[in-house]
């Protein structure tokens, strides 16, 4: 597709499960990005690929949160035993790796998490 | 930690020009400034980004202030459409991770 995808669009759990969310960046994107939005608030940076380099993992909230890239393209955020604090707008964003504009970033839709 | 300060909201009316200043005064010589807008229940948008001349594109013009310490968004018709809350960001370096503040929500007017 032309550009980020995420999945699923709306997800609604009960509290203690697990959820996973998934973010196709835009093909040739080196760079992602995972922010979240609650109700009224601001982006909370969550985490950050950039290429082959570890992961900027420093936004995440919790152990709860994990997140990973799979051949340098797909992204699947996972949320353990959710709480309902967790319930947010999860954002996937994607940007090129290298040159003048790197900072341009793309973002998908959002899932909606709701957690009962 | 916040390397931006904005004002927490904006007015304008609707054919003016919106100036939506930013203050970065801690800035380094390799940083770079970004602005983006987030309309309601949208994903971030890009807008323009700029290290020293002042830039202009199809949406916005960036002038930075000769010492960096600050710059100033400008739309030049603002439109209703423009309703949104507008990001400057500052970012270390190519390869850095992009960190989003408050923003500042600007109102356009009719």
């Amino acid at each position: 597709g032309a550009g980020v995808s995420q999945s699923p669009s709306n997800k609604v759990t009960e509290k203690g499960k697990d959820v996973e969310l998934r973010c196709d960046p835009i093909s040739g994107h080196t760079a992602l990005y995972w922010y979240r939005q609650s109700l009224g608030q601001g982006l909370e940076f969550l985490i950050y690929f950039q290429g082959n380099s570890a992961p900027d993992k420093s936004g995440l909230p919790s152990d709860r949160f994990s997140a990973e890239r799979t051949g340098g393209s797909v992204s699947t955020l996972t949320i353990q035993r959710t709480q309902q604090e967790d319930s947010a707008v999860y954002l996937c964003a994607s940007s090129l790796g290298k040159g003048w504009n790197t900072g341009e970033l793309f973002f998908g839709e959002g899932s909606r998490l709701t957690v009962l | 930690d916040a390397k931006t300060t904005q004002p927490p909201s904006m007015d304008c009316a609707e054919g003016r020009a919106a100036n939506l200043p930013c203050n970065h005064s801690t800035i380094s010589g390799n940083e770079y400034v970004y602005w983006y807008r987030q309309i309601h229940s949208q994903g971030p948008q890009y807008i323009i980004h700029g290290l020293k001349n002042n830039e202009t594109n199809e949406m916005a013009s960036l002038i930075i202030t000769e010492d960096r310490k600050s710059s100033t968004l400008i739309l030049p018709h603002a439109t209703l459409r423009d309703t949104a809350v507008y990001y400057c960001i500052v970012r270390v370096a190519r390869d850095d991770k992009i960190i989003f503040g408050k923003g500042t929500r600007l109102h356009i007017l009719p």
